[in-house]
């Protein structure tokens, strides 16, 4: 079975600062990948979505960019943080389509 | 208007209540149905996928109504542990495919 690594658990950040948020899965090839976010007390936001290496859909028009160099691996990245990117980052993976996906165990960023 | 729609709640309820979740969707060409469970400050987790049968694991049933594009969760017999944040997700095909989460409904169920 897959399975989903993210890091770090917890990251503080100041404004402006660049950030860079790995996303690795084992156990699975070729699978879709996501990025999420959930601000305190809301839903998820879904960021960027990939089925394939380099390939890559935005959702959302902001200051955060996504990767994937790699079958398994997936790269949330941003140059300067904003306060209002605070959140609680998910990475989530679907082994084939219209199947469940699983998540990682998620990122709390907080941007001071 | 929102891909996937939810009652945010919060459903306060005894234990032993039964208690339902509605959700609706606005792509009729989606094509899979989830939902999950979030506990507070953690990732969500599967709880169930949703077939066009209807199905049901344990206390919880789930229905699809296609005609309608909605989705409910049927929890029976309430336990303090049932107590998270339900989430409905739709797989649908845009560009590409890619799942659709709702923003939750928070459950609480109290002694």
């Amino acid at each position: 079975s897959q399975t989903i690594h993210q890091w770090p658990a917890t990251l503080v950040q100041p404004v402006g600062s660049p950030l860079s948020l790995e996303c690795t899965v084992e156990g699975t090839s070729n699978p879709n990948l996501y990025w999420y976010r959930q601000a305190a007390g809301r839903g998820l936001q879904l960021l960027f979505y990939s089925i394939g290496i380099d390939q890559i859909s935005s959702e959302v028009p902001q200051n955060l960019s996504a990767s994937r160099p790699q079958d398994r691996q997936f790269i949330l990245s941003s140059k300067k943080l904003l306060l209002s990117d605070s959140g609680f980052y998910l990475c989530a993976c679907e082994e084939v389509m219209n199947t469940e996906a699983f998540f990682g165990q998620g990122t709390r960023l907080t941007v001071v | 208007r929102k891909e996937v729609e939810q009652d945010p709640g919060p459903f306060n309820v005894p234990e032993g209540a039964t208690v339902a979740f509605n959700c609706t969707y606005s792509n009729s060409a989606s094509q899979s149905f989830f939902w999950y469970r979030q506990d507070c400050r953690k990732e969500p987790k599967l709880l169930m996928s949703v077939y066009s049968s209807g199905n049901e694991d344990g206390r919880f049933t789930a229905q699809l109504n296609r005609a309608s594009q909605y989705i409910s969760l049927l929890i029976r017999d309430s336990k303090l542990s049932d107590s998270a944040t339900y989430l409905c997700v739709v797989g649908m095909m845009d560009s590409s495919y890619k799942l659709i989460f709702g923003s939750g409904t928070r459950l609480l169920v109290r002694p």
